[in-house]
C-alpha cells in the first residue's frame, strides 16, 4: 500500500496569500496518478486536480498542482474567503489511498 | 445532472453487517467506462476508500477490508450496495459514495454521504 504523508498539518494564512500544500508519497506514484480534493465541514470532497496537474471541470485556475515520482504540490495562488478548507491528496497507481489532510485557515 | 445519494441503517451493532445502498442518476452503470466507489471517512479523520464497480461489473476493494466487503450493482434500478460484515465501533464513519471519473480511478461527484454509528 502507497502510503501518502501531507504537510504541514495545518496552514494559517490570510486572504490574497499563496498556499503551497506537500504531499509525499511512500514509494513513486505510477504516471502521476495523483489527485487532490477540497473537502468543507459538513460537506463531501470536491475533485480539484488529477494527473497531478489536470483541472477538474469548474476549478479556477488559481488551483494548480504540480510534482511527479512521491513528492507532489498543491498551490493555491492567492486564497479567496471559499478556499479555506480541508485538502487531501489521493493516489490511484495502485489501490487507492488518501493523505491524511492539510487543513488551511484563516490566520 | 449527475446526483448520487447513499441510504441505509443509521445505527447497527458490532458484528452486525452493514448494507447500504447508493442511488443515483444521471449516468447509466452499463456505459463503458463508468463506475461508482464508496469511500468513507470516521468523524474528524481523513477520507478511506473502500470499493469500486465498473461499467463490466469488475470490481476492486481495498486490501485491507477486502474480506469483510461486498460491492454489486443493479443497472436497471441504477444502484450500487455495499455490504461489509462483522461491523465494529472503528468502522463508524460517513460512507460516501461517488462518480468515477471517467478514465481516472478519482472521483469527480460525491453524494452527501451517510452517517454509520456501530454500538451496542
Amino acid at each position: 500500500e502507497i502510503v501518502l504523508t501531507q504537510s504541514p498539518g495545518t496552514l494559517s494564512l490570510s486572504p490574497g496569500e499563496r498556499a503551497t500544500l506537500s504531499c509525499r508519497a511512500s514509494q513513486s506514484v505510477s504516471s502521476s496518478y495523483l489527485a487532490w480534493y477540497q473537502q468543507k465541514p459538513g460537506q463531501a470532497p470536491r475533485l480539484l486536480i488529477y494527473g497531478a496537474s489536470s483541472r477538474a471541470t469548474g476549478i479556477p485556475d488559481r488551483f494548480s498542482g504540480s510534482g511527479s515520482g512521491t513528492d507532489f504540490t498543491l498551490t493555491i495562488s492567492r486564497l479567496e474567503p471559499e478556499d479555506f478548507a480541508v485538502y487531501y491528496c489521493q493516489q490511484y497507481g495502485s489501490s487507492p489511498t488518501f493523505g491524511q489532510g492539510t487543513k488551511v485557515e484563516i490566520k | 445532472q449527475i446526483t448520487l445519494k447513499e441510504s441505509g441503517p443509521t445505527l447497527v451493532k458490532p458484528t452486525q453487517t452493514l448494507t447500504l445502498t447508493c442511488t443515483f442518476s444521471g449516468f447509466s452503470l452499463s456505459t463503458s467506462g463508468v463506475g461508482v466507489g464508496w469511500i468513507r471517512q470516521p468523524p474528524g479523520k481523513a477520507l478511506e476508500w473502500l470499493a469500486l464497480i465498473y461499467w463490466d461489473d469488475d470490481k476492486r476493494y481495498s486490501p485491507s477490508l477486502k474480506s469483510r466487503l461486498t460491492i454489486t450493482k443493479d443497472t436497471s434500478k441504477n444502484q450500487v450496495v455495499l455490504t461489509m460484515t462483522n461491523m465494529d465501533p472503528v468502522d463508524t464513519a460517513t460512507y460516501y459514495c461517488a462518480h468515477r471519473l471517467r478514465g481516472y480511478t478519482v472521483f469527480d461527484l460525491w453524494g452527501r454521504g451517510t452517517l454509520v454509528t456501530v454500538s451496542s
